[in-house]
């Protein structure tokens, strides 16, 4: 079975830029959590969607947002991006609402200049 | 954002050695998760622990969920190149609602040769 898959896996932008990200979680997972990590540190959550609503959202300006798909995919935006935003960009999807036992994706890795 | 406390920051071992690393939270859990994490990846599940008490063993990995629920434990038997890497531990409280894992820093595992 295929685990979580993430695009890009790079990408380089500049100040003021906006960015999307996508991925799609493992089949039968219906929950998809993103994670922001920054070099030196652990991952911090972003937002986590169940069936298409956003059911949890961490301490993110409102540059950040989200959506899920039908098929349970997910696409993160980030707007206006700061250099503060070159970071590791990770997803996770778990079988469950409440997003216990979550499994990651390789992540897509931003560079902001 | 919140982070747990997790120690030992990095550890230096030979190889055949056994290791133990530690997370605290000030807040109660009911789920612990352990990660570990290469170098350019996304992190890899590797115990799930849902119950105060809990003691869950994987190969050579042994961890617990402490009984006041605000620490766990992960243990490595005979450790080998392989686990080099960077282990995370990670919990979960999902209070009727959804909410995404909080992490520690990292413990930082090198295999002295």
């Amino acid at each position: 079975d295929a685990g979580v898959t993430q695009s890009p896996t790079h990408l380089i932008k500049t100040r003021g830029q906006q960015v999307t990200l996508r991925c799609s979680p493992i089949s039968g997972h219906k929950s998809v959590s993103w994670y922001q990590q920054v070099l030196g540190q652990g991952p911090q959550f972003i937002f986590q969607y169940y069936e298409k609503e956003e059911r949890g959202r961490g301490n993110f300006p409102d540059r950040f947002s989200a959506r899920q798909f039908p098929n349970y995919s997910s696409e993160l935006n980030v707007n206006a991006l700061l250099l503060g935003d070159s970071a590791l960009y990770l997803c996770a999807s778990s079988p469950t609402r409440t997003g216990q036992t979550q499994y990651f994706g390789p992540g897509t890795r931003l560079l902001v200049l | 954002g919140q982070q747990l406390n997790q120690s030992p920051q990095s550890m230096f071992i030979q190889e055949g050695e056994d290791v133990s690393m530690n997370c605290t939270s000030s807040s109660i859990f009911n789920t612990w998760l352990w990660y570990k994490q290469d170098p350019g990846e996304g992190p890899v599940l590797l115990i799930a622990l849902y119950k105060a008490g809990e003691l869950t063993s994987n190969g050579r990995l042994t961890a617990q969920f402490g009984i006041t629920r605000k620490d766990s434990f992960l243990n490595i038997s005979a450790s080998i190149p392989s686990d080099v890497g960077i282990y995370f531990c990670a919990g979960l409280f999902s209070g009727g609602g959804a909410d995404g894992l909080t992490f520690g820093k990292g413990t930082h595992l090198i295999i002295q040769p």
